[in-house]
C-alpha cells in the first residue's frame, strides 16, 4: 500500500544530542517537504526537496538540515538539539504538478529536555 | 509568505451544519484545499477545489468558492463528534513554485 511514513513517532532526548526523524514514501513522489508545526497548530515549510540531490529551505528558518539521495527518503538531521527544537515535525510528499496534492505522515513529535 | 486567514476555533452541536471559512491572497492560485488533523496525527487531504469552480460538493462536504472576494469555504452537513479536529485551508500551487500556503487552522469542537 503506498504511504508515508515517519520515525519515530515520539522522541524525548537532551540537550546537545544529535538526531535525525526519518521519512519514507512509497509513492514514487518527486517533492518531498518539512513542516514544524508548533502549539498553536500553524505549519511552517522548513526544508523542501524537488527531487534526488535538491534541497532548498523553507519560508522558516531551521538549524536542522536536509538530504535526499534517494527518491523515496528525505531525512531531517539536528546536530545539536535545544529546548527552543521541541515541536512536532511532519513530512509530506506531492507527485510533479499543477496540482499539489500533499500526503503527510504521522508526524513526530520532539521534545528535548 | 502572504497569509491565508482562518477563524481559530467553532465549536457546534452535533447534527448541525459546521461552516469553516477561509480567505486566501494569491489569485494566481490553482487549486484550493481542506485538510483535516485529528490529534496526534499528520494532515488528511479532505477534498479540494479547481480555482475555476464555484461549488463542489462530497457527501456531506460542499467547499464553495469565492474567487472575486478570494473567499473559501468548508460546509458539513450533519457534524458528528468524530469530525472534531483541525481544518486547515490551503492555497497552490504559488506564484513562487513551490508548496502550499496554509492557513493558521480551525479548531472544530463538536459537543453532544
Amino acid at each position: 500500500e503506498a504511504d508515508i511514513y515517519q520515525t519515530p513517532r515520539y522522541l524525548v532526548i537532551g540537550t546537545g544530542k544529535k538526531i535525525t526523524l526519518e521519512c519514507s514514501q512509497t509513492m514514487g513522489h518527486d517533492k518531498m517537504y518539512w513542516y514544524q508545526q508548533d502549539p498553536g497548530m500553524e505549519l511552517h515549510l522548513i526544508h523542501y526537496s524537488y527531487g534526488v540531490n535538491s534541497t532548498e529551505k523553507g519560508d522558516l528558518s531551521s538549524e536542522s538540515t536536509v538530504s535526499r539521495i534517494r527518491t523515496e527518503h528525505f531525512p531531517l538531521t539536528l546536530e545539536s538539539a535545544r529546548p527552543s527544537h521541541t515541536s512536532q515535525y511532519l513530512c509530506a510528499s506531492s507527485s510533479t504538478g499543477l496540482n499539489e496534492k500533499l500526503f503527510f505522515g504521522s508526524g513526530t513529535q520532539l521534545s528535548v529536555l | 509568505g502572504e497569509d491565508v486567514e482562518q477563524s481559530l476555533f467553532l465549536s457546534v452541536r452535533e447534527g448541525d451544519s459546521s461552516v469553516i471559512n477561509c480567505t486566501y491572497t494569491d489569485s494566481s492560485s490553482t487549486y484550493l484545499y481542506w485538510y483535516k488533523q485529528e490529534p496526534g496525527a499528520g494532515l488528511q487531504l479532505l477534498t479540494y477545489i479547481f480555482s475555476n469552480m464555484d461549488m463542489k460538493q462530497d457527501q456531506r462536504l460542499t467547499v464553495l468558492l469565492n474567487k472575486k472576494d478570494k473567499h473559501l469555504s468548508l460546509r458539513i452537513a450533519d457534524t458528528q463528534t468524530g469530525d472534531s479536529a483541525i481544518y486547515f485551508c490551503a492555497e497552490g500551487p504559488l506564484r513562487s513554485g513551490y508548496a502550499l500556503n496554509f492557513g493558521k487552522g480551525t479548531s472544530l469542537l463538536v459537543t453532544p
